[in-house]
C-alpha cells in the first residue's frame, strides 16, 4: 500500500543554519508529492509539491526534488530563519484515485 | 476566492453529548477529506468522499463516528456519544481532483473539539 516515512523530530537548528528533513515514500503506479507547513496556531498550508520523477519543488527558499530511484521526497533550506520554525509534513497523493498519505509530521524549532 | 470553511471553529461539550462539526469546501472541488489531529500529534485520516463514489469511510475510528457529504458540496461529521478521547482539531481539506494529477489539498482551519 501508500505509506509516507518522515524523519522524527522536533529539529532544533540555529538560525541560517542548512535544513533537511527527510521524507521516503512507497507508492504504487505515479504519485504526485507534496510537503505541508503548519505555523504554531495555525492550519495546514501548502509548501511545494512535484508532479512527477525529478521534478523540483520550491517556495520560500525550501526545496525538494521527487527522487524516484530512491523513493524519496527529502526538504531543504540553505538558511533557516526563526520564522520557519513550524511542523512540517511531507505528504503523497496516490495516482489512481488521489487520495492522500500524509506522513508523521516533522516540528522544526529555530533559535536565533 | 473563498477557502474551505469549518464550523464551529470551537465546541466544547459534554460527555455522551452528539455533535455535528460542517465543512464547506471550495467551490468545485469534487474530493473532500476529513482529518484529525490530537495535540502535538500528525494528522490522522478519517474518511474520504470523491464525487458521487461511494466515500472510504476505512479511517473512521468507532461506529460512533459518521460523515454525510450533500450534493456534492457540504459536508457534516457527526460525533454520537462523545468521549474524552474524541477531543481534538478536526480538519477538513478539499482538492479539485477532476483537474488532473497532483492537485493539492487545500485545508480550513479546523474545529477544535473538547469533551469534558
Amino acid at each position: 500500500g501508500n505509506s509516507v516515512t518522515q524523519m522524527e523530530g522536533p529539529v532544533t537548528l540555529s538560525e541560517e543554519a542548512f535544513l533537511t528533513i527527510n521524507c521516503t515514500y512507497t507508492a504504487t503506479g505515479y504519485p504526485s508529492l507534496f510537503w505541508y507547513v503548519q505555523y504554531p496556531g495555525e492550519g495546514l498550508q501548502l509548501l511545494l509539491k512535484a508532479t512527477k520523477a525529478d521534478d523540483k519543488g520550491s517556495n520560500k527558499g525550501f526545496e525538494a526534488t521527487y527522487r524516484k530511484e530512491t523513493t524519496s521526497f527529502h526538504l531543504e533550506k540553505g538558511s533557516v530563519q526563526v520564522s520557519d520554525s513550524a511542523v512540517y509534513f511531507c505528504a503523497l497523493s496516490d495516482y489512481n484515485f488521489n487520495k492522500f498519505y500524509f506522513g508523521s509530521g516533522t516540528k522544526l524549532n529555530v533559535k536565533p | 476566492g473563498a477557502g474551505v470553511s469549518q464550523s464551529p471553529s470551537n465546541k466544547v461539550t459534554e460527555k455522551g453529548k452528539d455533535v455535528e462539526l460542517r465543512c464547506d469546501p471550495i467551490s468545485g472541488h469534487t474530493a473532500l477529506y476529513w482529518y484529525r489531529q490530537s495535540l502535538g500529534q500528525g494528522l490522522e485520516f478519517l474518511i474520504y468522499f470523491q464525487g458521487n463514489s461511494a466515500p472510504d469511510k476505512s479511517g473512521l475510528p468507532s461506529d460512533r463516528f459518521s460523515a454525510e457529504r450533500t450534493g456534492g458540496s457540504v459536508s457534516t461529521l457527526t460525533i454520537q456519544r462523545t468521549q474524552q478521547e474524541d477531543s481534538a482539531v478536526y480538519l477538513c481539506a478539499s482538492s479539485n481532483s477532476n483537474a488532473g494529477k497532483g492537485q493539492p489539498q487545500h485545508f480550513g482551519d479546523g474545529t477544535r473539539l473538547s469533551i469534558l
